[in-house]
């Protein structure tokens, strides 16, 4: 059965350092979406992703994030200078249009030191 | 705006007994709701869904749900639960335009043998 996979299952970094968390969405979906869930907190919508551009974002999604498909298969998350409050698991989750089922990938858990 | 209450943060029941996780949602138009299960170390699976059909929705694994609007509630049961049930379930709606979706607070549920 097809799924999602995201790379690293987890990430160390240095607090002002970017960090680009990677997505593959399955194939033929074309909807993408990035979530996430801070500890002891709700899991939280960021962002969604169509045709190349953002077709909505959330208040957290400021300019020091950013989302992007750099080819057929990957579908990326940037976070240009991190802070200690971006450490969280994040989720990455695709669909194959508006409306139909998001399927989760396992996760990635950020910690920023 | 929407947003869901998960009543139990945990839930502690022993194998073979019936499970009940609560959940009440609040929403300004007919909403589709989800209930989405995550075991460790894996990604975030549909158990099933509500997209105003039939109340009484049945998912994966014997679990179901049933949508009451006048209660605005969408309650997940199972009749006896196993072992492989341990886990942390998400009560999760989804927005009018179809793109985002809002996530309770999760409930580990605990499965004693």
């Amino acid at each position: 059965e097809p799924e999602v996979t995201q790379t690293p299952s987890h990430q160390v970094t240095q607090m002002g350092q970017e960090v680009i968390l990677r997505c593959v969405p399955i194939s033929n979906h074309l909807y993408f979406y990035w979530y996430r869930q801070i500890l002891g907190q709700k899991v939280e919508f960021l962002v969604s992703f169509y045709n190349n551009e953002i077709s909505e974002k959330s208040e957290i999604f400021d300019d020091q994030f950013s989302v992007e498909r750099p080819d057929g298969s990957n579908f990326t998350l940037k976070i240009r200078s991190t802070k200690l409050e971006d450490s969280a698991m994040y989720f990455c989750a695709s669909s194959t249009g508006v409306g139909e089922t998001q399927y989760f990938g396992p996760g990635t858990r950020l910690l920023v030191l | 705006a929407q947003s869901v209450t998960q009543l139990d943060s945990h839930v502690s029941v022993s194998e073979g007994t019936p499970v009940l996780l609560r959940c009440n949602y609040s929403s300004s138009y007919s909403p589709s709701l989800f209930w989405y299960v995550q075991h460790p170390n894996k990604g975030l699976q549909l158990l099933l869904k509500y997209t105003s059909a039939a109340t009484l929705v049945k998912g994966i694994n014997g679990f179901e749900a049933e949508f009451k609007k006048s209660e605005t509630s969408f309650h997940l049961t199972k009749p006896s639960a196993h072992m492989s049930d341990a886990a942390e379930y998400f009560c999760v709606v989804r927005d009018a335009a179809g793109n985002k979706l809002t996530f309770g607070g999760g409930t580990r549920v605990l499965v004693k043998p």
